[in-house]
């Protein structure tokens, strides 16, 4: 079956400008993550939705970050006022969540979206 | 503290060694535990996961999990080139109404033909 997709692949935005992140996770997967990855290194958690609801947003760096889930399926990261240093790889993630539980839980991860900010 | 810890590397082994990767974590409540493989410019991907104190085994993978020193660590028999990887430990907590994975730094591994 299908994996998790993300879209756009690849963003060039000039600083200041907002810009539209999409997570298209697998189907029947009720939770959902976002992440983000700087070159050469580790996952920085950003946010965690379990259905539509997001139990965890403490990792969003800033106000300017913000995100939704809508019909337990798609979600969208946005960032406002973009700044350089949000340059980064954002990776998505899904999983079976508590539908599947706690013990079985495997991430599926996108391929990512590269965002770079001039 | 960290709630899950890596060493970062590199680790360098030459083919045909044993590579021995560790990981440690600061909640006794976590129950489940991740190894994902992520090679440069590539996504994470799963390569085991525990549950029980011990040891399981696929291939040449073996993941030991002690959750007394809450410590988990994976061997990789028999290194081959292909395993040249970051490898990232995951540990499952319980937050809210759910739960979440939070993931180590990663350990770059170098397998030397």
């Amino acid at each position: 079956g299908a994996g998790v997709s993300q879209s756009p692949s690849n963003k060039v935005t000039e600083k200041g400008k907002d810009v539209e992140l999409r997570c298209d996770p697998i189907s029947g997967h009720t939770a959902l993550y976002w992440y983000r990855q700087s070159l050469g290194q580790g996952l920085e958690f950003l946010i965690y939705f379990q259905g539509n609801s997001a139990p965890d947003k403490s990792g969003l760096p800033s106000d300017r970050f913000s995100a939704e889930r809508t019909g337990g399926s798609v979600s969208t990261l946005t960032i406002q006022r973009t700044q350089q240093e949000d340059s980064a790889v954002y990776l998505c993630a899904s999983s079976l969540g508590l539908a599947g539980g706690l013990f079985t839980d495997t991430q599926y991860f996108g391929p990512g979206t590269r965002l770079t900010v001039l | 503290q960290k709630e899950v810890e890596q060493n970062s590397g590199p680790l360098s082994v030459p083919e045909g060694a044993i590579a021995s990767l560790n990981c440690t974590y600061s909640d006794r409540g976590s129950q489940s535990f991740f190894w994902y493989r992520q090679y440069s410019g590539k996504s994470p991907e799963l390569i085991m996961s525990i549950y029980s104190n011990g040891d399981k085994e696929d291939g040449r993978f073996t993941a030991q999990l002690n959750k007394a020193s809450q410590y988990v660590s994976l061997l990789i028999r028999d290194s081959q080139p292909s395993d040249s990887a970051t490898y990232l430990c995951a540990v499952n907590i319980l937050v809210g109404g759910g739960f979440k994975t939070i993931f180590g730094a990663g350990t770059r591994l170098f397998v030397k033909a």
